[in-house]
């Protein structure tokens, strides 16, 4: 069972340009949830999603962010015209069924990728 | 209001040396979910614990130990006879039981440094 897997691991780009961050859940996960982690700080929720749906996006900056997790494929983190500012890590999250136990996890049983390093030059 | 507090920013200890890195929790909730994660220097989380708030049993394995106390709001952990592959940075974080149980609530982390 593959964990969750996020591309690129890392990821440069130049102001104003646009960032795609890839987020595969885990086999059999449906929620996938965001997290950015600024230099030096912890993380910070950005957006959960389940397929097809945004469920609470109260951390996602109000422009310039998106996130959409389409019925078929990965999640998607989109930045739109970045700044040094967004320069930061990027971690995916997921949670559903757990083969091993086969049950249903609650929301807070997260499993991490690997996260997506963006630097803005 | 939620709030995890880890006031060391950073330890460094020789190798074999026992090591604490504190966690100090707020919550309103009286059903809460407590977590370490580590993060090594290639920079992913790895999963160490998850604790609810009912089980105030301390949990060892191998060198690593976890005392939780809800009487003083600390998730402390422990590693005995460190070695230097321990070197990372460790986030402590809490979940409420309540709608926004998904929105993990992270401490800033404590970078532990072990010397050789």
């Amino acid at each position: 069972n593959a964990g969750v897997m996020q591309n690129p691991r890392h990821l440069v780009r130049r102001r104003g340009q646009e960032a795609r961050l890839r987020c595969s859940p885990m086999k059999g996960h449906s929620h996938v949830y965001w997290y950015r982690q600024l230099p030096e700080e912890g993380l910070k929720f950005m957006v959960y999603l389940q397929k097809e749906n945004i469920i609470d996006e109260s951390g996602m900056p109000k422009e310039r962010f998106s996130a959409e997790f389409p019925k078929e494929g990965p999640s998607i983190l989109r930045i739109q015209q970045v700044v040094r500012g967004d320069s930061a890590a990027y971690f995916c999250a997921s949670s559903g069924i757990d083969w091993d136990r086969v049950r249903l996890t609650s929301s807070y049983e997260q499993y991490f990728g690997p996260g997506t390093r963006l630097t803005v030059t | 209001a939620q709030k995890v507090t880890q006031a060391q920013t950073e330890i460094s200890v020789v190798e074999k040396e026992d090591v604490t890195l504190d966690c100090v929790y707020e919550t309103r909730d009286t059903t809460y979910y407590l977590f370490w994660y580590k993060q090594p220097p290639s920079g992913e989380l790895v999963f160490l614990i998850r604790r609810n708030s009912f089980d105030e049993q301390n949990e060892i394995s191998g060198r690593y130990s976890w005392n939780f106390q809800k009487s003083t709001s600390s998730f402390n952990f422990t590693i005995t006879a460190s070695q230097v592959v321990d070197s990372a940075v460790y986030f402590c974080a809490l979940s409420e039981h309540e709608d926004s149980n998904y929105q993990l609530i992270w401490g800033a982390g404590t970078k532990l440094i072990i010397k050789p």
